[in-house]
């Protein structure tokens, strides 16, 4: 079966600092994986995705992810955090065979952003 | 703005009511896709409906159904809502039914009183 597993439900970063969020993933197949972020009272909006091209992925607002299958990871980065980064971020896989349509999600990690 | 829609945005109803949740795709989009997001479950996948066929099916508990229709809205029905059906239901679609990118509507936020 396909999941993921963030680690850390809440970080706090400074504002300028690196941001890191971590995402592990289980797939039976070889993944599709995702990041979304949603804001406040907001829906979910795409971050960036991985679909077995290039293992480095770089996506909207200055973030990017590395695909690393050796440690089935897919971590989030952005060199520099901006106040506006302040959300709650997903990491998730595709379905497999029949369920190709379904995302898996992982249980979010809520970003703080200090000045 | 993702360009799907999806109404109403808040509902309040008592339990063992029943509401329909609607929820209109991006122009051109087949398939559409049911989730609900609870603080205890986080974010669930109930169903996946394309060109008016049902795809896949997730955690959707017999009291909640869907349809999608010809002009590819579609609609989520919950009936003998109990408190714990309270939670963000989020409806997506993408183009078609393999996996690509899938884009979220702003949710409707149901509350069972």
């Amino acid at each position: 079966a396909q999941s993921v597993t963030q680690l850390g439900s809440h970080v706090s970063v400074s504002e300028g600092a690196l941001v890191l969020l971590r995402c592990n993933y289980s797939s039976s197949v070889p993944p599709y994986l995702f990041w979304y972020v949603q804001y406040p009272n907001q829906g979910l909006q795409l971050l960036l995705k991985y679909t077995s091209a290039a293992t480095l992925v770089k996506g909207i607002n200055g973030f990017e992810a590395e695909f690393k299958k050796s440690e089935t990871s897919f971590h989030l980065t952005k060199p520099s955090a901006h106040m506006s980064d302040a959300a709650e971020y997903f990491c998730a896989v595709r379905g497999c065979k029949i369920s190709w349509g379904k995302l898996q999600f992982g249980a979010g990690t809520q970003v703080v952003v200090t000045p | 703005d993702s360009g799907v829609t999806q109404t109403p945005k808040h509902l309040i109803t008592a339990t063992g009511q029943r509401v329909t949740l609607r929820c209109s795709p991006r122009s051109g989009d087949l398939s559409v896709y049911w989730y609900q997001q609870s603080l205890d479950q986080g974010l669930q996948f109930l169903i996946q409906y394309y060109n008016g066929e049902e795809r896949a099916k997730g955690n959707i508990l017999e009291r909640f159904s869907a349809q999608q229709f010809p002009d590819l809205h579609s609609e989520l029905n919950l009936s003998s809502l109990e408190l714990g059906d309270s939670a963000l239901y989020f409806c997506a679609s993408s183009p078609g039914g393999t996996p690509q990118t899938q884009y979220f509507g702003p949710g409707t936020r149901l509350l069972v009183l």
